[in-house]
Order: structure tokens, then C-alpha cells, then sequence
């Protein structure tokens, strides 16, 4: 297994498109976490799955924000009418259970135009 | 609200120095806290998880500590390489009801000169 995967590594899209995201995590998770980063700031949390259970979302994700996790395995962000202030990296995480040590992918940076 | 504060923002030393980390959150009611590496333009490497029941982890050159009641982490790196230069970020993992995501400070941008 070669960690997480995000796809694609970068994204320039123009304001008001709609673009999604996706997580390959480590094989045996059964969390996925996805978060924003923006430049000189650490990450912040938007969301989580437990398998295929979204459990918990932040008040950072607006409703233009949506995220699935199907099966359980991969999972999608997708953004709807992008708008500039979007502009971040989205980065997703992977663990085993709640109280493990937490894998992050190489996120994906959005710009929006 | 968990809030973590990473002290200092920014830090430059010549190579071969010793050098320690300072992260503090507010609230003490936490599962872990983990330290993570980022270089520019990259996600982030998971250096050192320490559990809140235990005082401090080491791997290789790096040694962290926990002080869960007075809410402080420290990061040591001991005889600095170029290497190393890169954001070091911490975060903890709250155990109060509501958000299971890890919450990070800023992080600190280390520089270590040839």
C-alpha cells in the first residue's frame, strides 16, 4: 500500500464551476477526514466518515460543499459554484479507529480564477 | 473551542544546533496529540503520535514530549541537518463530545543553514 492518494495534485478552475475531488485512503482505514488548508495556516477539519458514514461535518462546509464515501473505500469532495475565497488545499487524512495516528495525502491545491 | 498556538512562528539556525519546538493547546481534554512535518506545496508527514497517557515518543533524531495538564507539547531535534528544514505543524485530538477532527496550531517555519 502506498498511503493516500489524492487526485488530481492541482486544479485551476473559473468562479462559479463545479469540481470534485477524490481520496484513495490507506486500505485498512475505516476513517476519512478531509480538510482545508489555506496559506500560513494549519489545516482545518470540514469532515469525517467512519466507513461509509458521514459522522460529522464542520461549520466550515457550506452547503456548497458535499462529500461521499459510497463504499466505504474512496471518497469525494466536491465543491458547487466555486467561488475565489475557495481557494485552498484540500487535504485528506486516513486512520484506523479514532485514536490512531492520522496519514495525510499529498492534497490537492484549487485555485480558483 | 481548542484552540493550539505553535511558538515561534519561524526559526532559522545554523546546522548541527539542537533546537526545541513549543506547541500549547487550551483545553487538556485530549485523546493524542501528533506532530507532522510539511514541506512547501506538500501534504503532511505524520513524525510522532503521543497518546494523552503517555509523557513523550521519540524516532530517531526527534524526541516529543507531553504535558497534558498543563496543555504543552515540545519537539526536539537534535543536531539539525539542512534536511530538516521544513513546517513543523502539531495538532491534538480533543476528547470532549462534537469534533473528532484533529485541531492544528499554525505551525512553525524552520530553516537550517548549510
Amino acid at each position: 500500500d502506498t498511503g493516500v492518494s489524492q487526485d488530481p495534485r492541482h486544479k485551476i478552475t473559473k468562479r462559479g464551476q463545479n469540481v470534485t475531488f477524490r481520496c484513495d485512503p490507506i486500505s485498512e482505514h475505516n476513517r476519512l477526514y478531509w480538510y482545508r488548508q489555506t496559506l500560513g495556516q494549519g489545516p482545518e477539519f470540514l469532515t469525517y466518515f467512519q466507513n461509509e458514514a458521514q459522522l460529522e461535518k464542520s461549520r466550515l462546509l457550506s452547503d456548497r460543499f458535499s462529500a461521499e464515501r459510497p463504499k466505504g473505500s474512496f471518497s469525494t469532495l466536491e465543491i458547487q459554484r466555486t467561488e475565489q475565497g475557495d481557494s485552498a488545499m484540500y487535504l485528506c487524512a486516513s486512520s484506523f479507529g479514532g485514536n490512531t495516528e492520522a496519514f495525510f495525502g499529498q492534497g490537492t491545491r484549487l485555485t480558483v480564477v | 473551542k481548542q484552540e493550539v498556538t505553535q511558538i515561534p512562528a519561524a526559526l532559522s539556525v545554523p546546522e548541527g544546533e539542537n533546537l526545541v519546538l513549543n506547541c500549547s493547546f487550551t483545553d487538556s481534554a485530549i485523546y493524542n496529540l501528533q506532530w507532522f512535518r510539511q514541506d512547501p506545496g506538500k501534504g503532511l508527514t505524520s513524525l510522532l503520535l503521543i497518546q494523552s497517557s503517555q509523557r513523550e515518543q521519540t524516532s530517531g533524531r526527534l524526541n516529543a514530549s507531553l504535558d497534558k495538564s498543563s496543555g504543552r507539547s515540545t519537539l526536539y531535534i537534535a543536531a539539525s541537518q539542512p534536511g530538516d528544514s521544513a513546517t513543523y505543524l502539531c495538532a491534538v485530538r480533543g476528547a470532549r463530545g462534537g469534533a473528532d477532527g484533529l485541531t492544528f496550531g499554525k505551525g512553525t517555519h524552520l530553516i537550517i543553514q548549510p
